[in-house]
């Protein structure tokens, strides 16, 4: 158990509608980071978040917004969603963000889009 | 920016035998370089990590050699097991920009 948790585990919902996945660091640690994992596919980084600010951006679609609460856990947006988006998305959390810390990973949300 | 190949893609290999996996960097300001495993349906982990200054880290049956002048690194598994089956991922960081994880290794363990 790294001490990340993610809500919820699974979720399958329909084309065109909008998600919220939720993620809860580590305690202590202040930076939050979103992936994207799709089937046999690699990790694809889409957003940082450190201490409530973005730190760094990817791959990530103008579809989907982040944000990290002052209580430092985060939430993923998903809306408009398409059959393409359907993956494992992973959080991860550190202790300052930096990019030669160790990044402990959540469980993952297994998203479904029908 | 970075860019982190791994080969290769897929990797079979018999109990006992040793399995090794190669990454390529592109940036030479990289200086840190992780490796996760991620076993099938759960969170990738941290198995190992190798910073610039060192060429060779060893835990155990894993070890991370890294050649800087070639700008590649690897990881070697020894006497592998049934549980070493995973999926494996290479990253790669500058000190001043995000992590960067190659496309990762599927090792599966033949008893």
């Amino acid at each position: 158990d790294s001490g990340v948790t993610q809500t919820p585990k699974h979720l399958i919902t329909a084309t065109g509608q909008r998600v919220t996945l939720r993620c809860s660091p580590r305690s202590g640690d202040l930076s939050v980071y979103w992936y994207q994992q799709s089937l046999d596919q690699g990790l694809q980084f889409l957003i940082q978040y450190y201490n409530g600010e973005e730190r760094a951006k990817g791959n990530i679609l103008e579809r989907f917004s982040a944000q990290q609460f002052p209580d430092l856990h985060s939430e993923l947006n998903l809306s408009s969603l398409e059959l393409g988006d359907s993956a494992l998305y992973f959080c991860a959390s550190s202790p300052l963000g930096g990019p030669q810390e160790t990044q402990y990973f959540g469980p993952g949300t297994r998203l479904l889009v029908l | 920016g970075e860019n982190v190949e791994q080969h290769p893609s897929t990797l079979s290999v018999q109990e006992g035998d040793s399995a090794v996996i190669k990454c390529t960097y592109s940036d030479s300001a990289s200086n840190y370089f992780p490796w996760y495993k991620q076993e099938l349906g759960k969170r990738p982990q941290l198995i190992i990590d190798i910073r610039s200054n060192v060429g060779e880290k060893k835990d155990q049956r894993i070890a991370v050699t890294l050649n800087k002048t070639a700008k590649h690194f690897s990881l070697h598994i020894t006497e592998t097991q049934p549980e070493d089956s995973a999926v494996y991922f290479c990253a790669a960081s500058i000190p001043t920009d995000k992590l960067i994880f190659g496309t990762g290794t599927r090792l599966q363990v033949f008893p």
